[in-house]
Order: C-alpha cells, then sequence, then structure tokens
C-alpha cells in the first residue's frame, strides 16, 4: 500500500538559510500534519491542514510556514535557521472525511541539520 | 487532552508476551487511546486504538478497564524487531498526537 512520502529525506543547511521541506499523503488522504523530533526528545506536534485550511497550530516558530495545496501536498518553509532547528521532521497523513477517527499515519521523516 | 503515564523501559524475552500499562485516569468520554512505535528515529508506526472497547488486530490487541482510566498494549509473541519505544495516546477524534516519554521496549533474545 502506498505510504506517506517525504522529500528530501535528508537536508544540510547553514545558520541563516531556509529550508522547503515537502509532504505527499497517501491517496486520498485530505489531512496533514507537521511534527518535529529534536534529538533524545519526542515527536512534538507543529501545525496541521484539512482540505487546504489550516486546523491546528502548535508549538511552530513563526519563522515557520506551511500550506496545503490541491493535490493535498503540504510544504513546510523554514526561514532563518537556527542550530536548535537540527531535527527529524515527520509528516503524517489522513482520511478525515471517511471516519470519526481519523488514524494518523506517518512519512519517513526529513532529517534536517542546520551548521 | 489526557495525561498519560507509562513506565520508562520494559524488557521481554523473544516470543513470550509483552504487556505494555499506561495510565490515562483523567480521560474524557469522547477521548479515545491510540497506540504507536518508533523503532529507532523512524516515522511513529500506527499500532491499534480503542474507545471503550477491547481490541484487537494482527499486530497486538489493546484491553482497557472498564473505567477507561488505564490500558494495556499486548503484543502476544514478541520479537527482536519489536524493539522500540511505545507511545500511548489519547486524543479526541481529529485532534493532533501528544507524545509522551513513552515506553522504551526491549526484546532479547
Amino acid at each position: 500500500a502506498a505510504g506517506v512520502i517525504q522529500s528530501p529525506r535528508h537536508l544540510i543547511k547553514e545558520k541563516r538559510e531556509t529550508a522547503t521541506l515537502k509532504c505527499y499523503p497517501i491517496p486520498r488522504h485530505d489531512t496533514v500534519y507537521w511534527y518535529q523530533q529534536g534529538p533524545g526528545q519526542d515527536p512534538q506536534f507543529l501545525i496541521s491542514f484539512y482540505e487546504k485550511m489550516q486546523s491546528d497550530k502548535g508549538s511552530i516558530p513563526d519563522r515557520f510556514s506551511a500550506q496545503q495545496f490541491s493535490d493535498y501536498h503540504s510544504e513546510l518553509n523554514m526561514s532563518s535557521l537556527e542550530l536548535g532547528d537540527s531535527a527529524l521532521y515527520f509528516c503524517a497523513s489522513s482520511f478525515l472525511r471517511r471516519t470519526s477517527t481519523d488514524t494518523q499515519y506517518f512519512g519517513p521523516g526529513t532529517r534536517l541539520t542546520v551548521l | 487532552d489526557a495525561k498519560t503515564t507509562q513506565p520508562p523501559s520494559m524488557d521481554c524475552a523473544e516470543g513470550r508476551a509483552a504487556n505494555l500499562p499506561c495510565n490515562h485516569s483523567t480521560i474524557s468520554g469522547n477521548e479515545y487511546v491510540y497506540w504507536y512505535r518508533q523503532i529507532h528515529s523512524q516515522g511513529p508506526q500506527y499500532i491499534i486504538h480503542g474507545l471503550k472497547n477491547n481490541e484487537t488486530n494482527e499486530m497486538a490487541s489493546l484491553i482497557i478497564t472498564e473505567d477507561r482510566k488505564s490500558s494495556t498494549l499486548i503484543l502476544p509473541h514478541a520479537t527482536l524487531r519489536d524493539t522500540a519505544v511505545y507511545y500511548c495516546i489519547v486524543r479526541v477524534e481529529r485532534g493532533k498526537l501528544i507524545f509522551g516519554q513513552g515506553t522504551e521496549l526491549s526484546v532479547k533474545p
């Protein structure tokens, strides 16, 4: 079965640069969630989108922005990168309209390293 | 969302059942219990979820107490590949996942 696709899988950037992470949800899924996992930490929710509209927001820095496009893929844009942004970034997708409980399925993650 | 409490680590012998407990004493009536696991920096993997009835799928069984204040995830025949961090998460439908510290399960030969 098709899974969530994230690209790139690895990304190395310098401080103050920008980065764009992409997420392609499971086909027919309409909701995308972004999570950040720092070294030795548990995943933390950043932001989510349903039907191209932001549906919830967590501890996402103002330097980060995200959107969901008409084909349901999502992009997380990160500007003025800091060393502390080095982390694994996971995207998850779910099918909200189908059932009342939307199980989230995660992608393999993008490992961002800021030097 | 209700908070969950899990033991930080557990060991299990290969081939034996692994029983992972979770306390969620402040769970609300509309909150589900979800279990995910994460194998060494891979994306969290969905295992099972339930509201108040016990649930079973090809991966595991979920036993929820009648008062819903605690639950147990059961891996019936643990293998070395089940070594992972297991997260018990309580969430409302359509809500974000809030990960706690989880239980680091080590399956030993």
